[in-house]
């Protein structure tokens, strides 16, 4: 695709439920990044992926909280036991290689409200 | 405190105006700099983007980064309506092959015609 895409762009769950987040990056993509952007404030880190690696994980609030990329391409931000602190947009974006100078482009995220 | 500090505003010009936004950071570490724009329910956009200290012009927007202080501004020249939106600051550090981010919390910008 053009661009990077996010599912389903709202998520409203009730508290206790699990969810699961999906963002397929730019075609060939090597780098893969979540952040969680609560309302009113800058996106915060996540996880990055590089490739299949999970290569930074420092940024995962709890272990409820747990990011996949078997393939290397399609991320998956899976909640368990969803708290209402977790009501954040989850955003997504994909770089194409892993030095430092190249463009992060973020997908246009995934609305959570837990309630 | 964070890593990066941003005013939220939210900041109201006219349009034409000149807008001056800006951020601090505390990490040395940090070496490449950052303007995105985040409009309204979309995911931040890249705007301008520098390595290291100096001033970098992109049309109306010039970014300029000062690493003695620690400080970071973007300047908007003849705004537009189309401009209104969040201005996110962000920062990355150098000498890593981890591309996190660091991002300020965002000035909200209105500018009415």
């Amino acid at each position: 695709g053009a661009g990077v895409s996010q599912s389903p762009r709202y998520k409203v769950a009730k508290r206790g439920q699990d969810v699961a987040l999906r963002c397929d990056p730019i075609s060939g993509h090597v780098s893969l990044f979540w952040y969680q952007q609560a309302l009113g404030q800058g996106p915060e880190f996540l996880t990055y992926f590089q490739n299949e690696a999970q290569l930074d994980k420092s940024g995962l609030p709890s272990d409820r909280f747990f990011a996949e990329r078997p393939e290397g391409s399609v991320s998956t931000l899976k909640i368990q036991r969803t708290q209402q602190e977790d009501s954040a947009v989850y955003l997504c974006a994909s770089s194409l290689q892993t030095d430092m100078n190249t463009e992060a482009f973020f997908g246009q995220g995934t609305r959570l409200t837990v309630v | 405190q964070k890593e990066v500090e941003q005013d939220p505003g939210p900041l109201s010009v006219p349009e034409g105006a000149i807008v001056s936004l800006n951020c601090t950071y505390s990490n040395s570490a940090f070496q490449y700099f950052m303007w995105y724009r985040q409009y309204s329910r979309k995911g931040p956009e890249l705007l301008m983007y520098t390595y290291s200290s100096g001033n970098k012009e992109d049309g109306r927007f010039t970014a300029q980064v000062d690493k003695s202080s620690k400080y970071i501004s973007l300047f908007i020249r003849d705004s537009q309506p189309s401009d209104s939106a969040t201005y996110l600051c962000a920062t990355k550090e150098g000498g890593s092959t981890l591309g996190r981010l660091y991002f300020g919390r965002g000035t909200q910008l209105t500018v009415w015609p």
